[in-house]
Order: C-alpha cells, then structure tokens, then sequence
C-alpha cells in the first residue's frame, strides 16, 4: 500500500520557468489538498479538491493552477515560478464523510522547491 | 475563521522530564483539533486528534492532549520525554463541516536533551 506520493521529492528551478509538483494517492480519497510551509508560518492551504474535476481556492492561491482529471492525481502547477514561492510543498488526501476517518488528513513526504 | 497559536517556537526538556507544548485556537464553530509531529526531511503525521466525545484524548507514542472549551485549548503532553521524541510539532485546527481543511499553528520545535 503506497499511500500518498510526491514527486519530484526535490526540484530547483529558475525564476519565470514553469514546474509541476505531482501528487498521487492510492486509496481513492474523495478530498486533496495542497500545502506550503514556510518558516514562521507552519502549513498553508494552496488549493484543495472535493473531487475529480472539483478544485477551490485556499488561502495562499496566486501563482498556483491545479487540476484533477483523476481521483488519485492532484498536479499543483506554477506557471512562471517566482523566488517567494520557494517552500516546501505537502500534498495531503481524506476519505470523504461516508467512509471511515473522514477527518483524518494524510500528508506525502513534501517536494523540497527552490526558485533561483 | 479559523486561526491557532502555538505559544513557543521551541521547546527544550531534559529526557525523562514532561513534555508540554501549548496550542490555544479560535473558530466560530465547533472544532475538530488535531497535533501532527513531523521528523526532520519527512511529512506529517498524525499523533492525536479531538473530534467528539471524550475531551482527554490519547495518542500514539504516549502523547495525550486535553481539549478545553473554556480556555480554547489543546495542550499536548507527555509524562517522561525520550529522544526519539525531538521533532517538530503543529497544532491545527478544521471546521467540522465542509472541506475541512486545515489552519496549522506555527509549529514548535522540540529538543530533548540527554
């Protein structure tokens, strides 16, 4: 049982280019999310997703695009990679209410980004 | 909205002595409270968590935390710390409703020192 998956776990790119973070999960949870954490700041919600082709904004959303064609996929896209945006990036899944734990949030490793 | 303070960006006990990290939160609506514990180069994972039911809830590796409605806390302790227990530690919080996303304190480093 793979779980939740991150790829690439590490990635430095330069300013303006465009970098996708992959997330997989193998337990078809209805819910993914997309966090940063920042120093000082603990984790912020991106974006999230009730299911496939259904995304919402979270708190910090600019500079980002999501997509789910998949339940088991969720791609965070920065289209022109800015230095702020330097972090480390956790994708998280959740079953939806009808199943068992549908409060528990589970985290992938994190992808390790860097913008020169 | 949601939002929860973690008092104290790091925490620094001997090995054997207790363990308490502070967490206090605010919602406008009834919580669901979760502490999470991160080693260095991994992700999150879950210790403990409050939803309903019994306020003292007990988690894995002998942590235990207290939900207190009146003072909005959720204190985590230990009685007797190890090493294996130096981490980082959030504190977070989601409405019991909806997308129940998370709003993460700041996080508090722990050191256990020998």
């Amino acid at each position: 049982d793979a779980g939740i998956t991150q790829s690439p776990r590490y990635k430095i790119t330069e300013t303006g280019r465009q970098v996708t973070l992959m997330c997989h999960q193998t337990w078809s949870h209805s819910y993914m999310f997309w966090y940063r954490q920042d120093l000082g700041h603990g984790l912020r919600l991106i974006y999230y997703s009730a299911a496939a082709d259904i995304t919402d904004k979270g708190e910090v959303p600019d500079g980002y695009v999501v997509s789910r064609s998949k339940t088991e996929n969720f791609p965070l896209t920065l289209e022109s990679a800015t230095r702020s945006q330097t972090s480390v990036y956790f994708c998280a899944s959740r079953p939806k209410l009808s199943e068992r734990e549908p409060d528990t949030q589970y985290f992938g490793p994190g992808t390790r980004l860097t913008v020169l | 909205a949601q939002s929860v303070t973690q008092l104290g960006s790091h925490v620094s006990v001997s090995e054997g002595a207790l363990v308490l990290l502070r967490c206090n939160y605010s919602s406008s609506v009834p919580p669901y409270l979760f502490w999470y514990v991160q080693y260095p180069n991994q992700g999150l994972q879950l210790l403990l968590k409050y939803t309903t039911g019994a306020t003292l809830v007990k988690g894995i590796n002998g942590f235990e935390a207290e939900f207190k409605k009146s003072e909005t806390s959720f204190h985590l302790t230990k009685p007797s710390a190890h090493m294996s227990d130096a981490a980082e530690y959030f504190c977070a919080v989601s409405e019991s409703t909806g997308r129940r996303a998370l709003t993460f304190g700041s996080g508090t480093r722990l050191q256990v020192q020998p």
